[in-house]
């Protein structure tokens, strides 16, 4: 989708369709990956998140694959409903400095009723 | 039960002034961390403490900013002589683990300066 606004990237989805948000990470060293969605005027909330050793896990009604070969992230929302709309972030961490979250741009998902 | 809190929520600052910026963790959470979030951009690190050793302090921009947790909970952000650029969204967040482990973001302190 087009970037509106704040330049992000934005999916604009209806209402009860699956959505997919991707994300390409930088680090090769990266071994541990979270998704995080943040609604207006709120601090970022966490959805899921998976390791290196892992390429999908799934939650309630979310989906994270990993690909590391292409260092690729995505997340797919099932069932999409106008509560999912936010931006989303993915975020990378290395086991070298363990404490630093890295997060990437963001995604605007937008649900159509 | 109650999350992360920050405060003040929104804090307009004439440039040159300084400010400090509030951030209470989850009770009994060892981690914490201080990120800024410019607009339409994803969080960038600043600084994180283990109890209250300040243990990274490596995305702090400048030696305008400082940040403290004396006893181990309340942490503060302090900003001196503040800067058209130092305006962005500053995200407090804490974690009970001291890998990686969930982190609860609070909702910010919106600082705009003028």
């Amino acid at each position: 989708g087009e970037s509106v606004g704040l330049h992000l990237p934005t999916l604009s989805v209806q209402e009860g369709d699956n959505s997919i948000i991707n994300c390409a990470y930088s680090n090769s060293a990266s071994d541990y990956f979270i998704w995080y969605k943040q609604e207006s005027g709120k601090g970022p909330q966490f959805i899921i998140d998976i390791r290196s050793n892992m390429d999908k896990r799934q939650g309630q009604r979310v989906t994270v694959l990993l690909n590391k070969t292409v260092k690729h992230l995505s997340l797919q929302i099932a069932a999409t409903q106008p509560g999912d709309s936010a931006v989303y972030f993915c975020a990378e961490n290395t086991m070298e400095y363990r404490n630093k979250l890295v997060f990437g741009a963001g995604t605007i998902l937008r649900v159509k009723s | 039960g109650a999350g992360v809190s920050q405060s003040p929520r929104y804090k307009v600052a004439k440039r040159g002034q300084d400010v400090a910026l509030r951030c209470d963790p989850i009770s009994g959470h060892v981690s914490l961390f201080w990120y800024q979030q410019a607009l339409g951009q994803g969080p960038e690190f600043l600084t994180y403490f283990q109890n209250e050793a300040q243990l990274d302090k490596s995305g702090l921009p400048s030696d305008r900013f400082f940040a403290e947790r004396p006893e181990g909970s309340v942490s503060t952000l302090k900003i001196q002589r503040t800067q058209q650029e130092d305006s962005a969204v500053y995200l407090c967040a804490s974690s009970s683990s001291t890998g990686t482990g969930e982190q609860y973001f609070g909702p910010g302190t919106r600082l705009t300066v003028t």
